[in-house]
């Protein structure tokens, strides 16, 4: 089975832009989270999808949004980039809604 | 809101030595404790999980412990080897949509 895929690896914007990440979860999984990490700060949880739905979110702006579709694939954008967004953005998927399985994550560098 | 605590955030122990990590939750309502363990440049990848009806959980050299009445859990590596270096997570799910992350403990084991 394939793991979870995150496209772009890397990605170099300006302050005032917009930008938008992927990910294709394992096959079966209908619970996408994401998550922004930087150094010292951990894992920040940003939102999580099941069935196209948003079920919970976590304390970010509302420049941060995402979406889930139908074959449960999910996006995230983020809007008006600011340098404190410069980080590492991971998404997991899951089946139980227990056990997370990360991609490689989304390296954002804001300049 | 939910908040896990987790130390220390950095720990270096000699190899063969035995390292312990702890973590504090604040929701009385999380059922579901998994530990990450994240090598450099790599995703975190699920090690050890415990649940809130259990005590104690041990995995060959691992073990995870809850005290649910102090909110405490903690992670415990024995016989530790250089390839257990890395960053340490402690999480808490409260069987919703949402899993919260504690900052992480870096682990250093020294040949």
């Amino acid at each position: 089975k394939a793991g979870v895929t995150q496209t772009p690896r890397y990605l170099i914007k300006t302050r005032g832009q917009q930008v938008t990440l992927s990910c294709s979860p394992i096959s079966g999984h209908r619970s996408v989270s994401w998550y922004q990490q930087t150094p010292g700060q951990g894992l920040q949880f940003l939102f999580e999808y099941f069935s196209e739905t948003q079920r919970n979110k976590g304390n970010f702006p509302g420049r941060f949004s995402g979406r889930q579709f139908s074959n449960s694939r999910s996006e995230m954008n983020v809007s008006t980039l600011e340098l404190g967004d410069s980080a590492l953005y991971l998404c997991a998927s899951s089946f139980d809604l227990e056990k997370l399985f990360f991609g490689s994550g989304t390296q954002l560098s804001v300049l | 809101g939910e908040n896990v605590e987790q130390h220390p955030s950095t720990l270096s122990v000699q190899e063969g030595d035995s390292a312990v990590i702890k973590c504090t939750y604040s929701d009385s309502a999380s059922n579901y404790f998994p530990w990450y363990k994240q090598e450099l440049g790599k995703r975190p990848q699920l090690i050890i999980d415990i649940r809130s009806n259990v005590g104690e959980k041990k995995d060959q050299r691992i073990a995870v412990t809850l005290n649910k009445t102090a909110k405490h859990f903690s992670l415990h590596i024995t016989e530790t080897q250089p390839e257990d270096s890395a960053v340490y997570f402690c999480a808490a799910n409260t069987g919703g949509f949402k899993t919260i992350f504690g900052a992480g403990t870096r682990l250093f084991v020294k040949a």
